[in-house]
């Protein structure tokens, strides 16, 4: 079975670009977060989507906008971006929201690099 | 306030002995669940171990044990007979129950290098 896969896997662009990631989850998988992993540090969560519906928001300014499409895919969106934007993005999926829905399984991430 | 926290920005441990990686986190919630994730220089996330809040006994997989400890808000990740592949990121991470919207939340996380 296809694991989390995430598109791109590397890009670069310059300040004030706009960027969009994209996520499919695991086949049966309703839940899709977002982390920002900034080199050296720990993910950073910036959204939680459950079934196409925003459950979950971090600390983010405005310019990082998501969704989730019927078919459980994501996209993560950047607009104006900052040199502080340069980060790793990882797309973590799970069956389902609560407690005891096991662990999330993540993609290999989409390295943004920002000039 | 931070919700996760580790202590240990870097640790070191001699190859085949047992090292332990500090963890204390922080809920209003009753029902959460707490994991620990490896993380090479590879940048993969690898799921390494899961204990649920109310689970009485500590969680184990392999040469992994979580040492949690509910009163001190503490889950302790312990590898057992350390192998040089061991090098690498470790984070504590927590799902937070209702009230947190169940979302996942990391610690800062803990290098460990494994000396031959």
């Amino acid at each position: 079975d296809a694991g989390v896969t995430q598109s791109p896997t590397h890009l670069i662009k310059t300040r004030g670009q706009h960027v969009t990631l994209r996520c499919s989850p695991i086949s049966g998988h309703k839940s899709v977060s977002w982390y920002q992993q900034v080199l050296g540090q720990g993910p950073q969560f910036i959204f939680q989507y459950y079934e196409k519906e925003e459950r979950g928001r971090g600390n983010f300014p405005d310019r990082f906008s998501a969704r989730q499409f019927p078919n459980y895919s994501s996209e993560l969106n950047v607009n104006a971006l900052l040199l502080g934007d340069s980060a790793l993005y990882l797309c973590a999926s799970s069956p389902g929201l609560g407690v005891g829905t096991g662990e999330l399984f993540f993609g290999e991430g989409s390295r943004l690099t920002v000039l | 306030a931070q919700k996760i926290t580790q202590t240990q920005p870097g640790m070191f441990v001699q190859e085949k002995e047992a090292v332990t990686l500090d963890c204390t986190y922080d809920t209003s919630d009753q029902s959460y669940g707490l994991f620990w994730y490896k993380q090479p220089s590879s940048g993969e996330m690898i799921f390494l171990i899961y204990q649920g809040s109310y689970d009485e006994q500590n969680a184990t997989e392999g040469r992994y044990s979580l040492n949690f400890q509910k009163a001190r808000k503490s889950a302790n990740l312990v590898i057992s007979a350390s192998q040089l592949g061991d090098s690498a990121m470790y984070f504590c991470a927590m799902r937070e129950g209702r009230a947190g919207g169940f979302k996942t939340i990391f610690g800062a996380g803990t290098r460990l290098f494994v000396k031959a």
